[in-house]
């Protein structure tokens, strides 16, 4: 059955640093894609990056890059040098090739400390 | 391009009461989601559906009904509200499974007294 694991449910870092939100998904088809959203208190679902399961290199988007590792079947968001605007909700995500449903991690909420 | 939009933006039912709520995409895409958002749950699909007359069970899709009649709009039934179906849904749409995004709509917070 296809699964997203997020452990952190909050965290704490002080800006400038880098951080990682960590994401363990479980599925049995070959084919699913990860995806990382941002929800900021004002409620709407920023889309960040995608990692494809056949993909060789790591995805990056500006600050944000996916430490994709296929047999620890981790997806973990990095980002580097972190703003008090990263301060929000991050939700892992996976689709799978069979059905095409995205389903979601439970979050984690990041604080960034001035 | 409006992008995704939803209707209403806020709602209070009361137990029993039926009510639709709607979900409206400019971009022709073929993929749309319905999710609730609970506290400590995350985001759980509802229903989904890949394509115009086609819908699927999700996650969570109990007690509630989807449609999809047109392409561009996905209803979101529910038939008799319960208090535990309190919650802020979300819609969200994606052009076809070789597109990596979805886009979500501003979401529904829903209330049942």
């Amino acid at each position: 059955a296809q699964k997203i694991t997020q452990t952190q449910p909050g965290m704490f870092v002080q800006e400038k640093e880098a951080v990682t939100l960590d994401c363990t998904y479980d599925t049995s088809d070959p084919s699913y894609g990860l995806f990382w959203y941002k929800q900021p208190s004002s409620g709407e679902m920023i889309f960040l990056i995608y990692q494809g399961s056949y993909d060789q290199q790591n995805a990056t988007e500006g600050r944000y890059s996916l430490n994709f590792q296929k047999a620890r079947k981790s997806a973990n968001l990095v980002i580097s040098a972190s703003q008090l605007g990263d301060s929000a909700m991050y939700f892992c995500a996976m689709s799978q090739g069979r059905d095409d449903k995205i389903i979601f991690g439970k979050g984690t909420r990041l604080h960034i400390l001035p | 391009n409006a992008g995704v939009t939803q209707t209403p933006k806020f709602r209070v039912l009361k137990t029993g009461q039926s009510m639709t709520l709607l979900c409206a995409q400019d971009m022709n895409h073929e993929y749309m989601y319905w999710y609730r958002q609970d506290p400590g749950m995350g985001l759980r699909l509802i229903h989904y559906s890949v394509g115009e007359g086609t819908t699927a069970k999700g996650e969570v899709p109990d007690g509630y009904n989807v449609s999809r009649l047109k392409k561009q709009n996905f209803l979101l039934g529910l038939e008799s509200a319960a208090p535990s179906q309190t919650s802020v849904y979300f819609c969200a749409s994606r052009l076809d499974s070789s597109y990596n995004e979805q886009f979500f709509g501003p979401g529904t917070r829903l209330t049942v007294l």
